[in-house]
């Protein structure tokens, strides 16, 4: 079983830039959730997609969107980087229709920016 | 406002002890509990769960009780090892397949 994965480690970008953000969810699980974790936070949900659709999203603004691909695959993208996004993005696999609602994390993406 | 709350930044325990990691909530539509343990450069990986309809849960070492009509969960990990010492979050949802809503995190260091 394959767990959920995230790409890149590591980035760096200058406000105003534009970054995407990738997962693989784990295998047989079809929803992913996306949460950002500032410094000495818990992480705060994004958004959550369910069959390639957007399915709750949490207070963040349309600059930051999102992508599901039929192999449950996702994207997150952020426009116009402002200095308060620095912070780890996880990415959270489950699978809808479960009896709880468990969701498995990926390593997480730090992006900071300058 | 935060909805789930985790009081405690830090906790020291020696090791054999028992740690207890306490998590309060707002909310009286959270159904669903979870704890997990997050190491440095990690992800968070899941611990252990709890429906809203059970008062207690065990899974080996580690136990979380819930009460709600305090609104109010704890892990319990007996006995404690040094591998244990982490980040431990609480988290709570609605329903399943819903976003999670995380506590701000407890710092638990195990001391041999």
């Amino acid at each position: 079983e394959t767990g959920v994965t995230q790409s890149p480690t590591h980035l760096i970008k200058t406000r105003g830039q534009q970054v995407t953000l990738r997962c693989s969810s784990q295998s047989g699980h079809n929803t992913v959730s996306w949460y950002q974790q500032a410094l000495g936070q818990g992480p705060q949900f994004i958004f959550q997609y369910y069959r390639e659709e957007e399915n709750g999203r949490g207070n963040f603004p349309p600059r930051f969107s999102g992508l599901q691909f039929p192999n449950y695959s996702s994207e997150l993208n952020v426009n116009a980087l402002e200095l308060d996004d620095s912070a780890l993005y996880l990415c959270a696999s489950s699978l809808a229709g479960g009896l709880n609602n468990e969701q498995f994390f990926g390593p997480g993406t730090r992006l900071t920016v300058l | 406002d935060q909805q789930v709350k985790q009081n405690s930044p830090s906790l020291s325990v020696q090791e054999g002890r028992i740690s207890i990691l306490n998590c309060d909530y707002t909310n009286s539509m959270f159904d669903y509990f979870l704890w997990y343990k997050k190491y440095p450069a990690e992800g968070p990986t899941f611990l252990i769960s709890i429906s809203s309809i059970k008062d207690k849960n065990e899974d080996g070492r580690f136990t979380v009780f819930l009460n709600k009509s305090a609104k109010h969960l704890s892990l319990h990990i007996v006995p404690s090892q040094p591998g244990d010492s982490a980040v431990y979050f609480c988290a709570a949802s609605v329903g399943g397949n819903t976003p999670l809503v995380f506590g701000k995190g407890t710092r638990l260091s195990v001391i041999a």
